[in-house]
């Protein structure tokens, strides 16, 4: 069974702080997909990245960077320089193989707050 | 135009009225996916269609069916709705096409079950 852990439930951060979400996930398949979604206020959930168990190399993109190590079981997601658009509940998620493959396991997603 | 489209995006009705969420995409995926969101519990998917005859079981398929009436279209019902079914509901849609199956959503129905 996949399971995705979000310890952080809520977390409030004053702008340009930087801020890191933690995921810790469970899977017994050897390939797999980790994702990480952003739900703004307006309730939509937006994709902002994917990252497939064979590639642990971490990624930036702009102020937003990710954090894979396999050893840990962990996906970090940290923002820099955090801006108050950035508020929002984010949301890490795992596609893994087998009889799985194709569904997503969220965890519980992380409230985040930046106060100007 | 969205992508993904979801009707109605809010909806208020009562103990069991039979209620039905509609989804339509525009992005020519072969995969389609129903999750509902609760606070606290992140989303929990209730039922998938890999393709128009292929459809599953989620992990919260209890109280709901589907029927997937074309390649681009997903519906949801609620035969006899119930409040705790007041909830989020998401439709996403993904392309297998390879190694990768990233999952795109709609904007939501928010329901409510008096």
């Amino acid at each position: 069974a996949q399971k995705v852990t979000q310890a952080q439930t809520e977390i409030s951060v004053v702008e340009k702080e930087d801020v890191t979400l933690d995921c810790v996930y469970e899977t017994r398949d050897t390939t797999y997909y980790l994702f990480w979604y952003k739900q703004p206020p307006s309730g939509e959930l937006v994709f902002l990245i994917r990252r497939n168990s064979f590639d642990e190399q971490n990624e930036i993109s702009g102020r937003y960077s990710w954090n894979f190590q396999k050893s840990t079981s962990s996906f970090n997601f940290t923002i820099t320089a955090s801006q108050v658009v950035d508020s929002a509940v984010y949301f890490c998620a795992l596609n893994a193989g087998g009889t799985s493959y194709g569904k997503l396991t969220f965890g519980q997603g992380t409230i985040l707050t930046v106060h100007p | 135009d969205p992508d993904v489209t979801q009707t109605p995006r809010n909806r208020i009705t009562k103990t069991g009225k039979r209620i039905m969420l509609e989804c339509s995409q525009t992005k020519g995926h072969d995969r389609m996916y129903w999750y509902r969101q609760d606070p606290g519990l992140g989303l929990r998917l209730i039922y998938y269609s890999f393709d128009v005859k292929d459809i599953n079981k989620g992990e919260i398929s209890d109280g709901y069916s589907v029927s997937r009436q074309a390649q681009a279209k997903f519906s949801l019902s609620l035969e006899s709705a119930i409040p705790n079914q007041t909830a989020l509901y998401f439709c996403a849609t993904s392309d297998f096409r390879g190694p990768t199956d990233t999952q795109y959503f709609g904007p939501g129905t928010r329901l409510t079950v008096l």
